[in-house]
Formats: C-alpha cells, sequence, structure tokens
C-alpha cells in the first residue's frame, strides 16, 4: 500500500530534550515535506527537500532541522524543544512538482506536546 | 502568505449546499484542496492547474479563475460525511510545498 509514515504518532517531551520525528514513503516520491498545524492557523510548511542532500526552508523553519540522506525518509529533527513547539505534525510526499498534476500524500500526523 | 478562505464556518443542513472561496495575493499556477477530520490527516480532494480549470468530483467540483487569482469549492447536495474543515492549498510556482489557508470548518447537520 502507498503510504507515508511517521513515528511517533504522540510524543510528551520536557523543554531541551532532542527529538527526532521519522517520516517515510514507499512511493519512490523525490520531494518531501514538514508541515505543522495549530488552531485557527491551518498547515504551515517547515521544511521540503526536492532530493536526496537537497533541502530548503519552509514559512516557520526556526528551531527546526531535516535530513535527506535516503530517498525514501525525511527526519524531523527539533534540537531543543520549546513549549511553543507543541503542535500537529505532518510529513507528506510528492512524486512531482505541485504546480503540476501531482498529489501531496499525507502521513498520519505525530502530536508534540512539549513540556 | 497564506490564502485566504471564507466563510470561515458553516453550518447546513444535510441536502443544502455550500460554496467555499479562496484567495491569494500572490499568482497561482495551482490550487490543492483537502478534506480534513478532526485529528486526522488531511484527505486530497482535487488539483486545479493553471489555465483556468474547472473539475467535478461527484458531488463536489472546484473552479480556478488564475487572473483573479481565486478558486472556489462547490458542494452540492451535502452529505453527513462532507463535515470536516476544508483547506486549500496553493502553489506559486515557486520552491516546493503548498501554502494553506486557514481553513473553512463545515458542520452538516441531519
Amino acid at each position: 500500500e502507498a503510504q507515508v509514515t511517521q513515528n511517533p504518532r504522540y510524543l510528551i517531551t520536557v523543554t531541551g530534550k532532542k527529538l527526532t520525528v521519522t517520516c517515510s514513503q514507499n512511493m519512490n516520491h523525490e520531494y518531501m515535506s514538514w508541515y505543522r498545524q495549530d488552531p485557527g492557523l491551518g498547515l504551515r510548511q517547515i521544511y521540503y527537500s526536492m532530493n536526496v542532500e537537497v533541502t530548503d526552508k519552509g514559512d516557520v523553519p526556526e528551531g527546526y532541522k531535516v535530513s535527506r540522506k535516503e530517498k525514501r525518509n525525511f527526519p524531523l529533527i527539533l534540537e531543543s524543544p520549546s513549549p511553543n513547539q507543541t503542535s500537529l505534525y505532518f510529513c507528506a510526499s510528492n512524486g512531482g512538482r505541485l504546480t503540476r498534476d501531482n498529489e501531496q500524500f499525507f502521513g498520519p500526523g505525530t502530536r508534540l506536546t512539549v513540556l | 502568505q497564506q490564502p485566504v478562505q471564507s466563510p470561515q464556518a458553516v453550518i447546513l443542513r444535510e441536502g443544502e449546499d455550500a460554496v467555499i472561496n479562496c484567495s491569494s495575493s500572490k499568482a497561482l499556477y495551482s490550487v490543492h484542496w483537502y478534506r480534513q477530520k478532526h485529528g486526522e490527516a488531511p484527505v486530497f480532494l482535487m488539483i486545479l492547474l493553471k489555465g483556468g480549470e474547472q473539475k467535478g468530483h461527484e458531488k463536489i467540483s472546484a473552479s480556478f479563475n488564475e487572473k483573479k487569482q481565486q478558486s472556489s469549492l462547490y458542494l452540492t447536495a451535502s452529505q453527513l460525511s462532507y463535515s470536516g474543515t476544508y483547506f486549500c492549498g496553493t502553489s506559486g510556482g515557486g520552491a516546493d510545498g503548498l501554502t494553506f489557508g486557514k481553513g473553512t470548518h463545515l458542520i452538516i447537520q441531519p
């Protein structure tokens, strides 16, 4: 089954404790993105990647890092989480540019709480 | 800059119609529509591409006016399953990824 998977699905942590949220897709997609969703703000892009070793900032990159060492994986790293990073996080992938007829597939989401 | 969606929320009776609008201040190459149930991943509905498209998907259709930088989603004879939050995501042709509006909450009552 074609899918995007994320782990963990739920995470409660404390301020300053480094964490990684993993994302993997099995569709051989070149493009991958991370979004965060907060009430009343919609989805906002954190980082995206257009291919292996090619990443760039989205609209809200502060406090986050990413890496793309393999095509299928795109982990999101919070080096020193803070309470304002409490949010619902989605990973997404697409096989071609979104300016064309390419659907962006979303993972199930990771609900992160930073105390 | 996020596209602006209107209305922010709407309550309908089953069988009524709804229109959700999405307006951008930037030139657009494509508009993507998603529906999301609370706490779940967004579910893809349709893409509209530059060129002034209209598309239909059962009782859900959409239009895209690139000159006005606007798109509208039409829900006809709404069903209870249509309840959720609808998002438009826009692509301006630059960096990849979508810029989403803040969403329109749709509640369908029996």
